[in-house]
């Protein structure tokens, strides 16, 4: 299968951990996105990747976060100090470096923080 | 102002009929884009259709047709011949400006039910 694959698909932590997610895109996708969601609402943009380059990176991710893609394929995720309000589930997607391209998303890593 | 607005409630809709989810966009740019995901329980988000805001055509991908009304910043989802596989929220998104600025805004979605 060639969809997007995130890793692991469950993460339970206990607050002040640290956690690492990883995403692997689709593999001819040069862009590569990291989006919150919490219960209730829709996803919600925190960082996004052009090859090896992050472009833009949202107010929301704080500098506990920090993302990376060193060799432009796959890209981790990671919280330092987890707090409970980072509970939510990180959503990874990719897409070619075309305007109108769609977005394929990952089946997401679900944190959860006690 | 919210940038995507979905105020539906929960929908209903009986089994092999037609059901119009809605979308209302804030932007002032002249070049976005608009999307339409499901999402079912299983989490995945799927993506579903696609419109571009100079294209002049309604776009349409087998039973999911998008209702471009773009003087009233609206871009609804209709659905024809519901499935129970329907079932399963419904996420309208938007992209702004051009190429560059890829990133998707969403909106809070709509929950589908279908019945059989």
């Amino acid at each position: 299968d060639t969809g997007v694959s995130q890793d692991p698909r469950h993460k339970i932590t206990k607050r002040g951990q640290n956690v690492t997610f990883r995403c692997d895109p689709i593999s001819e996708h040069n862009r590569l996105y990291w989006y919150r969601q919490t219960l209730g609402q829709g996803p919600e943009f925190l960082t996004y990747f052009q090859n090896e380059a992050q472009l833009e990176k949202s107010r929301l991710l704080s500098d506990r976060f920090s993302a990376e893609r060193p060799k432009g394929s796959f890209s981790t995720l990671e919280i330092q100090r987890t707090e409970q309000g980072d509970s939510a589930m990180y959503l990874c997607a990719s897409s070619l470096a075309r305007g109108n391209s769609e977005q394929y998303f990952g089946p997401g890593t679900r944190l959860t923080v006690t | 102002a919210q940038k995507i607005t979905q105020t539906q409630p929960g929908m209903f809709v009986q089994e092999k009929e037609a059901v119009t989810l809605d979308c209302t966009y804030d932007t002032s740019d002249q070049s976005y884009g608009l999307f339409w995901y499901k999402q079912p329980s299983s989490g995945e988000m799927i993506f579903l259709i696609y419109q571009g805001s100079y294209d002049e055509q309604n776009a349409t991908e087998g039973r999911y047709s998008l209702n471009f009304q773009k003087a009233r910043k609206s871009a609804n989802l209709v659905i024809s011949a519901s499935q129970l596989g329907d079932s399963a929220m419904y996420f309208c998104a938007m992209r702004e400006g051009t190429g560059a600025n890829s990133k998707l805004t969403f909106g809070k979605g709509i929950t589908l039910s279908v019945r059989p």
